[in-house]
């Protein structure tokens, strides 16, 4: 009974290199959430995936912000020519149906150096 | 559009005092859920309640307790005789409808031995 896998726990960067951050959601759930928590701030939602496809991203940055969850595999949010502000603590959650309750991932931690 | 308020950003307790942590919401549904999460120090997520818009039931679980006010549009948490294991940032959230909650800020919760 794993919960939602999120990997890496930890990332560091480079600015201008790429991150890519996975999260397998629980078995069975369709639903893929992704979350962004800055430092000293709560979760601001970024964007919202069932299977190959985008449901809603109005919470995503409109440049260098990408995510996907393909057919098979994990859900990958992607972030290009990564700045220091990117540096956040990334939350993955998943749910088999929206009304139930969301179950969290332990989050990647960003940081870019 | 969905709003979630924890005014409180910091409260500081000896253990074993009780303590209520403020959640005031917004929505213009009649259908919604209420969450509250806590984030330890280890930073994951961990989820302790879900509530929805039709159960005005106090519920107790344990040291905890939550007191769901439709005419206030609150939703609060209150832990009895903390402890210092209570240490955590609690986030309340608002899900309209079932679709993607909406976090408040969250309370840093410290409570001194």
């Amino acid at each position: 009974n794993a919960g939602v896998m999120q990997n890496p726990r930890h990332l560091v960067r480079r600015r201008g290199q790429e991150a890519r951050l996975r999260c397998s959601p629980m078995k069975g759930h369709s639903h893929v959430y992704w979350y962004r928590q800055l430092p000293e701030e709560g979760l601001k939602f970024m964007v919202y995936l069932q299977k190959e496809n985008i449901i809603d991203e109005s919470g995503m940055p409109k440049e260098r912000f990408s995510a996907e969850f393909p057919k098979e595999g994990p859900s990958i949010l992607r972030i290009q020519q990564v700045v220091r502000g990117d540096s956040a603590a990334y939350f993955c959650a998943s749910s088999g149906d929206r009304l139930y309750g969301y179950t969290f991932g332990s989050g990647t931690r960003l940081t870019v150096v | 559009a969905q709003k979630v308020t924890q005014a409180q950003t910091e409260i500081s307790v000896v253990e074993k005092e009780d303590v209520t942590l403020d959640c005031v919401y917004e929505t213009r549904d009649t259908t919604y859920y209420l969450f509250w999460y806590k984030q330890p120090p280890s930073g994951e997520l961990v989820f302790l309640i879900r509530r929805n818009s039709f159960d005005e039931q106090n519920e107790i679980s344990g040291r905890y307790s939550w007191n769901f006010q439709k005419s206030t549009s609150s939703f609060n948490f209150t832990i009895t005789a903390s402890q210092v294991v209570d240490s955590a940032v609690y986030f309340c959230a608002l899900s309209e409808a079932g679709y993607i909650p909406t976090f408040g800020r969250g309370t840093s919760l410290i409570v001194h031995p």
